[in-house]
């Protein structure tokens, strides 16, 4: 019965490699979210998609492509790893587009470039 | 730009004494606020969050906040912490549809 669910929950890869990571919500909310958290603990978002639409991006480099084939999932793909990608990469979900609503966060996926 | 600043890296405290961790926010408009809680391993869970009304808000563990528009504070107090509450805390603060992180309070009380 987990709310916002991420997989894989560990990734390690080379530098150039491509990697994606998965993100699904159960909770029937219509907006989700990426966040990245670096070794300082520093939480900032990257993007938002409601209804599978675009609504937020962050100044993220294009290497980063979210792909949302439904409302209750939000993928994250990686093209041409760097160090500096090493990171916790965290899901959330929230019923609505609002800032009066709640985020609730998948456990995260911990990424070590190698 | 919004931004949110915690002023505490690191707090390091025994079990049963208070705790206080400082947030402001930069931000002219009406703003929503939260605090996350982030314990060991796991993800961030919400702890309290203010929209409007009174200013004292109550959350889950015994923690509480209050809002004082004019420091644009947010200030996250519990009276008497436990060991279980070592964690990494975050205020938040929402303009719109976009939610903008604090750098993290990490906590630890000791047993």
């Amino acid at each position: 019965d987990t709310a916002v669910s991420q997989t894989p929950k560990y990734l390690v890869t080379q530098m150039g490699n491509d990697k994606s990571i998965k993100c699904e919500q159960n909770l029937g909310h219509d907006t989700m979210y990426w966040y990245k958290q670096d070794s300082k603990k520093f939480l900032k978002i990257m993007f938002s998609y409601n209804n599978k639409e675009l609504i937020i991006n962050e100044t993220v480099p294009n290497r980063f492509s979210p792909k949302s084939p439904d409302k209750a999932h939000l993928n994250l793909h990686i093209n041409s790893l760097e160090l500096g990608d090493s990171a916790v990469y965290f899901c959330a979900s929230s019923r609505r587009t609002s800032g009066t609503e709640t985020q609730y966060f998948g456990p995260g996926t911990r990424l070590l470039v190698l | 730009a919004q931004s949110v600043s915690q002023h505490n890296h690191h707090v390091i405290l025994s079990e049963a004494a208070s705790l206080e961790l400082g947030c402001n926010y930069s931000y002219g408009g009406t703003v929503n606020l939260f605090w996350y809680v982030q314990y060991p391993g796991q993800h961030l869970q919400l702890l309290l969050k203010y929209f409007s009304g009174d200013p004292l808000v109550k959350g889950i563990k015994g923690f509480e906040a209050e809002f004082i528009k004019s420091k644009f504070s947010f200030n996250l107090r519990k009276p008497s912490v436990q060991w279980s509450d070592t964690a990494e805390y975050f205020c938040a603060a929402a303009a719109g549809n976009k939610l903008t992180f604090g750098g993290g309070t990490r906590v630890l009380v000791k047993p």
